[in-house]
C-alpha cells in the first residue's frame, strides 16, 4: 500500500462544476504539498499545508492532520485547470524528501 | 535567476552512454532535490542536497548514478552507461529551506535508445 493515496485517479468534468480531489496519507507528515502538472511536464506547486486551510483563487486546499487528510477542491472549474494534480507529503521522521500520490488527472470539458 | 533551470530539457542518448544533466536553482536556494518520474509511474525521489551537509543519496536506483553540487548552487545528475529503463523526466526543485514550499523546474525529459 503506498503511503499516499489519490482518489479519484481520474476525473472528468463540465466547465463550471465544483471539483474535489482527496488525498489519504497513512504517517506523520511534517507537511503535504498539492503540486500540479500540466502536459509537457511542467509541476506548478500550489498549496504547502501543515494544519487548516489555505485558499488561492478558485482553489482551495484543506488538510485535517487527525484523520490523515487532505482535500483539493477547484470552483467554477475551466478547461485550463485540466491537469493532473498530485499530493506529496513530507514524512515527519526520516529524510528531507517528499512522499508523492500518483496524482489525480483532471479533464474540464467546455 | 527567477526559476529553477533544467537543461536540456530533453535528452536522446544511446543506451550505454553517460549523460549529465543540469539544475540551476534560485539563487539563495539552500535546498535542491531531484526527482524521477518514469512514464505513467509517480514522481520517486533521487536525492537531496542541504547546504554543506553531506547529500542524502537515499534515493538513487543504482550506482550508475551519481550527483553533485558545485559552490551549493548549480547540480549536476550523471547516469553513466545508461539503461532503457532509465528513460524518465528527471525534476529538480528548490527550496529556501527545507521546511519551505518548492519550486520545480521544467525537467529533463530522457530517452535512452
Amino acid at each position: 500500500k503506498n503511503e499516499v493515496e489519490q482518489s479519484p485517479q481520474n476525473l472528468t468534468a463540465q466547465e463550471g462544476e465544483f471539483i474535489t480531489i482527496n488525498c489519504s496519507y497513512s504517517v506523520g507528515i511534517s507537511a503535504l504539498h498539492w503540486l500540479q502538472q500540466h502536459p509537457g511536464g511542467g509541476i506548478v506547486s500550489l498549496f504547502m499545508l501543515s494544519s487548516g486551510k489555505k485558499k488561492h483563487g478558485r482553489l482551495i486546499a484543506t488538510i485535517n492532520i487527525q484523520e490523515k487528510h487532505s482535500s483539493l477542491h477547484i470552483t467554477a472549474s475551466h478547461p485550463r485547470d485540466s491537469a493532473v494534480y498530485i499530493c506529496a507529503v513530507k514524512i515527519l521522521q526520516g529524510a528531507q524528501k517528499l512522499v508523492f500520490g500518483q496524482g489525480t488527472r483532471l479533464t474540464i470539458n467546455p | 535567476g527567477a526559476g529553477v533551470s533544467q537543461s536540456p530539457s530533453n535528452k536522446v542518448t544511446e543506451k550505454g552512454k553517460d549523460v549529465e544533466l543540469r539544475c540551476d536553482p534560485i539563487s539563495g536556494h539552500t535546498a535542491l532535490y531531484w526527482y524521477r518520474q518514469s512514464l505513467g509511474q509517480g514522481l520517486e525521489f533521487l536525492i537531496y542536497f542541504q547546504g554543506n551537509s553531506a547529500p542524502d543519496k537515499s534515493g538513487l536506483p543504482s550506482d550508475r548514478f551519481s550527483a553533485e553540487r558545485t559552490g551549493g548552487s548549480v547540480s549536476t545528475l550523471t547516469i553513466q552507461r545508461t539503461q532503457q529503463e532509465d528513460s524518465a523526466v528527471y525534476l529538480c526543485a528548490s527550496s529556501s529551506h527545507p521546511a519551505g514550499g518548492y519550486t520545480f523546474g521544467s525537467g529533463t525529459r530522457l530517452t535512452v535508445v
